[in-house]
């Protein structure tokens, strides 16, 4: 079975600009979240979707935001990128059901910088 | 949700069981265990979980105290590859993930 598919792997953007990144889940799983990981706050939560619906929300502005497709697939998109969002986004996936509920997959990731 | 707390580094000499503690001593009853690790450049590996029992995998072990307030990741035979940073979070079965925090982990360094 592949695992989470991330793309791009790298990214470089300038501040002011915008971004798209996408993530494919593993075949079956319906929950996608997304994480931000920098060196100074470590792994944070950004957002979960199940089902096409945003299920959680971590604490970050508006300029990040997510959505998910009838497939599970699931894009996150940052807005006028300020120099601190360059970090390691994550995505990761998980079954809706069953004694693995809570055991997440994870991506390998895609490494924003913004200049 | 708990918060768990973990040395920030160790060193393990391959072949020999590395060890790696937790301490969630404000756990409650219905929340689980569960350890991560990040090999560099990598996402977190989900490795194992539990509640109460002990549990082995084809991973690792994982040694809960009687109390809940403690537990021990065990790899037994560790090795270079096993090198990376270990997260041990804390979460109910149902608990969504915005709850559950990762901290800083404990870096385990294995040595040849």
């Amino acid at each position: 079975k592949a695992g989470v598919t991330q793309t791009p792997r790298y990214l470089i953007k300038t501040r002011g600009q915008q971004v798209t990144l996408s993530c494919s889940p593993i075949s079956g799983h319906r929950s996608v979240s997304w994480y931000q990981q920098t060196p100074g706050q470590g792994l944070q939560f950004l957002f979960e979707y199940f089902s096409e619906t945003q299920r959680n929300k971590g604490n970050f502005p508006g300029r990040f935001s997510g959505r998910q497709f009838s497939n599970s697939r699931s894009e996150m998109n940052v807005s006028t990128l300020e120099l601190g969002d360059s970090a390691l986004y994550l995505c990761a996936s998980r079954v809706d059901r069953g004694p693995s509920y809570n055991e997440q997959f994870f991506g390998p990731g895609t490494r924003l910088t913004v200049l | 949700d708990a918060k768990t707390t973990q040395p920030p580094s160790m060193d393990c000499a391959e072949g020999r069981a590395a060890n790696l503690p937790c301490n969630h001593s404000t756990i409650s009853g219905n929340e689980y265990v569960y350890w991560y690790r990040q090999i560099h450049s990598q996402g977190p590996q989900y490795i194992i979980h539990g509640l109460k029992n002990n549990e082995t995998n084809e991973m690792a072990s994982l040694i809960i105290t009687e109390d809940r307030k403690s537990s021990t990741l065990i790899l037994p035979h560790a090795t270079l590859r096993d090198t990376a940073v270990y997260y041990c979070i804390a979460g109910g079965r149902e608990t969504s993930y915005d709850k559950v925090i990762f901290g800083p982990g404990t870096s385990l360094s294995v040595i040849p």
